[in-house]
């Protein structure tokens, strides 16, 4: 897998359910950072989980972290139908000169049908 | 409120036209950098400012150039572009990561740039 590679690469549910999208890397990092990008528009930084952190909640957001696994899971509970967006998991790797940098993968487009 | 903001937001240039894209940050960060998005390969950085001054490559600068007179501001210039420049291109700011893990990156709205 690539550093910050998102799966699945699309997620279709209803409304009301809860929709888990995952997040796997190759190098070790200092932390991980999930956007949310609506089509077309900027993104729109949801939560940020430190390598020493296993989890952490936001709203109907939770972000898990195992570094053991190098993966990192967002879960959206009770879906909306205005959470139809695509998901990206940002990398900021640990060492070396990544200053202010994130690497990305391909992100998941999650359609949530009313 | 914190802002990262670009312009233009969308543009159709001709190749071998110079452009810039603006970006300036309300919040005092240090590291600046300019990434791009395109269909299948994701976002990737072009290039990033530690601070006033001091720039250095990302992982595609060919064809990019930019500037960091001051610290809010951090352009991108496209010297002459061409179309396979045609992306989608983000700027975005963070403060120093110091010895913390790593601190929140904020992106702008997006630039569409379109050249034929």
């Amino acid at each position: 897998s690539q550093q910050g590679e998102e799966d699945p690469q699309a997620l279709s549910i209803q409304e009301g359910e809860n929709a888990t999208m995952n997040c796997s890397y190759k190098t070790s990092i200092n932390n991980l950072q999930w956007y949310r990008q609506n089509s077309g528009r900027g993104l729109v930084h949801l939560i940020l989980i430190r390598s020493n952190e296993r989890e952490k909640h936001s709203g109907r957001l939770r972000v898990t972290l195992d570094t053991s696994k190098k993966s990192s899971s967002l879960l959206i509970t009770a879906s909306r139908a205005a959470d139809t967006a695509s998901y990206f998991c940002g990398c900021d790797n640990a060492g070396g000169t990544s200053y202010g940098k994130l690497t990305f993968g391909q992100g998941t487009i999650l359609t949530v049908h009313p | 409120e914190a802002q990262v903001t670009q312009n233009p937001r969308y543009l159709i240039t001709v190749t071998g036209k110079k452009l810039t894209v603006t970006c300036s940050q309300n919040m005092n960060h240090e590291y600046m950098s300019w990434y791009r998005q395109d269909p299948g390969l994701g976002l990737r950085q072009i290039y990033y400012s530690m601070n006033v001054e001091v720039t250095d490559k990302g992982d595609v600068p060919e064809g990019y150039k930019v500037s960091r007179k001051e610290k809010r501001n951090f352009p991108l210039i496209l010297e002459s572009p061409s179309p396979n420049q045609t992306s989608l291109y983000f700027c975005a700011s963070s403060t120093r990561r110091g010895n913390s893990p790593g601190n929140t990156i904020y992106f702008g709205e997006g630039s569409w740039l379109t050249v034929v």
